[in-house]
C-alpha cells in the first residue's frame, strides 16, 4: 500500500497570501494524484487530477505540480472560501490512499 | 448531470448490520468502478471498498470479511452491506466514482462524490 504523507498538518495564512501544501508518497507512482478540498459537513470536492490538471470549474489560483513521490498544491492568493481541509489521493494503485489532510486556516 | 445519493445510515448497536445504498443518476453504475470511502468524526478519508466494472471487488483490511459491496444494475444503485459492526466503523460513508473520466495517462480519477450518510455504532 502506498502511504501518502501531507505537510504541514495546519497552515495559517492571511487572505490574499500564497499557500503551499505538500504531499509525499512512500513509492514512486508517476502522476496519478488528485487533490480535494473539503469544508465542514460537505463531501470532498475535486480540485486537481493528474497531479496538475484543474478539474472543471476550479479557479486558476489553484495549481498542482510534481510527480513520482513529491507533489505540491499551491493556492496563489487565498480567498475566504478557500479556508478548508485539503487531501491528496493517489489513484495509481489499489488500494487508493489518501493523505491525512492539511487544514488551511485564517491567520 | 451526475448525482450520487447515499441513504441507509443511522444508529446501530455493536454487532449489528446495516445496508447503505447509493443511487446514481447521469451515468451507469455498471460501466464505472464504484468505491466507498469513509470518514470518522474529525478524521481523514479512508478508502473502504471498490466494485469494478467486471464485478470483482476489493476491501480494506479493516472491513474485510464483514462488509460486502454490490450493485443492482436495474436500479443503477450501489450497496454496502455492513455486518458485525464495531465502534470504529462510526463514520460518514461516501460513495464515489470516476463517472467515466480518465486523466491523460489513461487512469480513472475519482470525480463524483455523494453527500455521505452517517453511520453511528454505539450501545
Amino acid at each position: 500500500e502506498i502511504v501518502m504523507t501531507q505537510s504541514p498538518a495546519t497552515l495559517s495564512v492571511s487572505p490574499g497570501e500564497r499557500a503551499t501544501l505538500s504531499c509525499r508518497a512512500s513509492q514512486n507512482f508517476g502522476s496519478n494524484l488528485a487533490w480535494y478540498q473539503q469544508k465542514p459537513g460537505q463531501a470532498p470536492r475535486l480540485l486537481i487530477y493528474g497531479a496538475s490538471t484543474r478539474a472543471t470549474g476550479i479557479p486558476a489560483r489553484f495549481s498542482g505540480s510534481g510527480s513520482g513521490t513529491e507533489f505540491t498544491l499551491t493556492i496563489s492568493s487565498l480567498q475566504s472560501e478557500d479556508f478548508a481541509v485539503y487531501y491528496c489521493q493517489q489513484y495509481n494503485n489499489w488500494p487508493q490512499t489518501f493523505g491525512q489532510g492539511t487544514k488551511v486556516e485564517i491567520k | 448531470e451526475v448525482q450520487l445519493v447515499e441513504t441507509g445510515g443511522g444508529l446501530i448497536q455493536p454487532g449489528g448490520s446495516l445496508r447503505l445504498s447509493c443511487a446514481a443518476s447521469g451515468f451507469t453504475v455498471s460501466s464505472n468502478y464504484m468505491i466507498w470511502v469513509r470518514q470518522a468524526p474529525g478524521k481523514g478519508l479512508e478508502w473502504v471498498s471498490v466494485l469494478y466494472t467486471a464485478g470483482s471487488t476489493s476491501y480494506a483490511d479493516s472491513v474485510k470479511g464483514r462488509f460486502t459491496i454490490s450493485r443492482d444494475n436495474s436500479k443503477n444503485t450501489l450497496y454496502l452491506q455492513m455486518n458485525s459492526l464495531r465502534g470504529e466503523d462510526t463514520a460518514v460513508y461516501y460513495c464515489a466514482t470516476p463517472g467515466g473520466l480518465k486523466d491523460s495517462s489513461g487512469y480513472y480519477y475519482v470525480r463524483y462524490w455523494g453527500q455521505g450518510t452517517l453511520v453511528t455504532v454505539s450501545s
